[in-house]
């Protein structure tokens, strides 16, 4: 059974641009979540989307923003790039119909904000 | 979600048992300890979770204390492949959002 897929796994932005990243689910799974993990903050939740539908949001800008298609993969964007936004992105998912911390995470997207 | 406190680091000889102490002082009764660990450059991998009770699985097992206060993941026979940061969460269900903390830098020696 083939793992949670992030593309790309490496890429590089200047400030102001904005990026896309990309997340497929294990088959099957209908939840999505991402986190940001920074040497700083740790790994810190983004947002989860379950049947399309954002579930839960955690306290980032508007800047980062997500989405779910009908077949459960998602896509987060950030907008405006920020130095800070340089992280380890990373996106997990699970069956999400029962309420469970068992998450399945990719390898994740490293960002470099130049 | 409660919060966990976790030792930054930890050493273990390879072949031991590693014991991961986690306090999580202000649980309630419906929250769960799940354990994740995350090898360098990769995504953090489920390893164990409970409510109450000590749970075992094949990757290790998790001991709660009576008061679910604190709980301590045992790797039974660390191998150099289990260095890795092990994070210690405290769960509702309710919805897929794990707060990670700092965890604890697990080093495995030969």
């Amino acid at each position: 059974k083939a793992g949670v897929t992030q593309t790309p796994r490496y890429l590089i932005k200047t400030r102001g641009q904005q990026v896309t990243l990309s997340c497929s689910p294990i088959s099957g799974h209908r939840s999505v979540s991402w986190y940001q993990q920074t040497p700083g903050q740790g790994l810190q939740f983004l947002f989860e989307y379950f049947s399309e539908t954002q579930r839960n949001k955690g306290n980032f800008p508007g800047r980062f923003s997500g989405r779910q298609f009908s077949n459960s993969r998602s896509e987060m964007n950030v907008s405006t790039l920020e130095l800070g936004d340089s992280a380890l992105y990373l996106c997990a998912s699970s069956l999400g119909t029962k309420n469970t911390g068992e998450l399945f995470f990719g390898e994740g997207s490293r960002l470099t904000v130049l | 979600d409660a919060k966990t406190t976790q030792p930054p680091s930890m050493d273990c000889a390879e072949g031991r048992a590693a014991n991961l102490p986690c306090n999580h002082s202000t649980i309630s009764g419906n929250e769960y300890v799940y354990w994740y660990r995350q090898i360098h450059s990769q995504g953090p991998q489920y390893i164990i979770h409970g409510l109450k009770n000590n749970e075992t699985n094949e990757m290790a097992s998790l001991i709660i204390t009576e008061d679910r206060k604190s709980s301590t993941l045992i790797l039974p026979h660390a191998t150099l492949r289990d260095t890795a940061v092990y994070y210690c969460i405290v769960y509702l269900n309710a919805g897929n959002m794990l707060t990670f903390g700092g965890g604890t830098r697990l080093m495995v020696k030969p």
